[in-house]
């Protein structure tokens, strides 16, 4: 079975503050790690993957397979960066479902 | 730049009753797909579709559910008999292929209220 776990359902830091969002997977094979936003009335969007290994926003996320961890940071948070974030896993197989984890909703402070 | 729409945004209905949600994916999509929401709680996975037939779904997905693709355009989430536990936000997606990594489009949303 998938498994995703984000344990902290809300994060308030200041701007300019850094930031790291927890994600924790329990899965047996390879997985394909994602993070998800969700700014205010606007639908879900992919932030980044892991399979990119890429910054967007000034995000980025690092697979630690020994850990099971998939945490997103940012260096210097801005006040646009409040929203609710979604850590996804899924297969490495072809239409694979994504397992969501709760969600953390980070409130960035002027 | 193409969107997945959903329609109704907002759909209140009686206990037992049918209800009927539509999607209309990204046009050049193969791969289409329904979470929902429940108030609170994390988003759920009920169903993907490809190629005209389900290819997975989860133990949320029972008799009461099905999903149709009538045309070249629509994708639709029916519930035959709406529990008071439907009710929820339902999320359809859609993505171009099932390669590694390809991202999920989703669209706004469905809430469904049932009384």
């Amino acid at each position: 079975a998938q498994r995703v776990t984000q344990p902290e359902k809300l994060l308030s830091v200041f701007k300019g503050a850094p930031v790291e969002l927890k994600c924790n997977y329990s899965y047996s094979g390879s997985p394909e790690l994602f993070w998800y936003v969700q700014y205010s009335r606007q639908r879900l969007q992919l932030l980044l993957r892991h399979i990119s290994r890429e910054s967007i926003k000034g995000f980025t996320a690092d697979l630690n397979k020994g850990e099971t961890s998939f945490h997103l940071k940012k260096p210097f948070a801005q006040e646009e960066d409040s929203a609710m974030y979604y850590c996804a896993l899924s297969r490495v197989t072809s239409g694979s479902r994504l397992t969501f984890g709760e969600g953390t909703q980070l409130t960035v402070n002027p | 730049e193409p969107e997945v729409t959903q329609t109704p945004s907002h759909q209140v209905t009686q206990m037992g009753q049918e209800v009927i949600l539509r999607c209309v994916p990204i046009s050049n999509h193969l791969y289409f797909y329904w979470y929902r929401q429940i108030l609170g709680q994390k988003v759920e996975f009920l169903v993907s579709f490809y190629n005209n037939e389900i290819s997975e779904k989860s133990e949320i997905f029972d008799d009461q559910f099905s999903v149709e693709r009538p045309d070249g355009s629509n994708f639709t989430l029916k519930i035959r008999s709406t529990k008071l536990e439907d009710s929820a936000m339902y999320f359809c997606a859609s993505r171009r292929s099932g390669g590694v990594g390809e991202e999920l489009f989703f669209g706004e949303g469905s809430r469904l209220t049932v009384l």
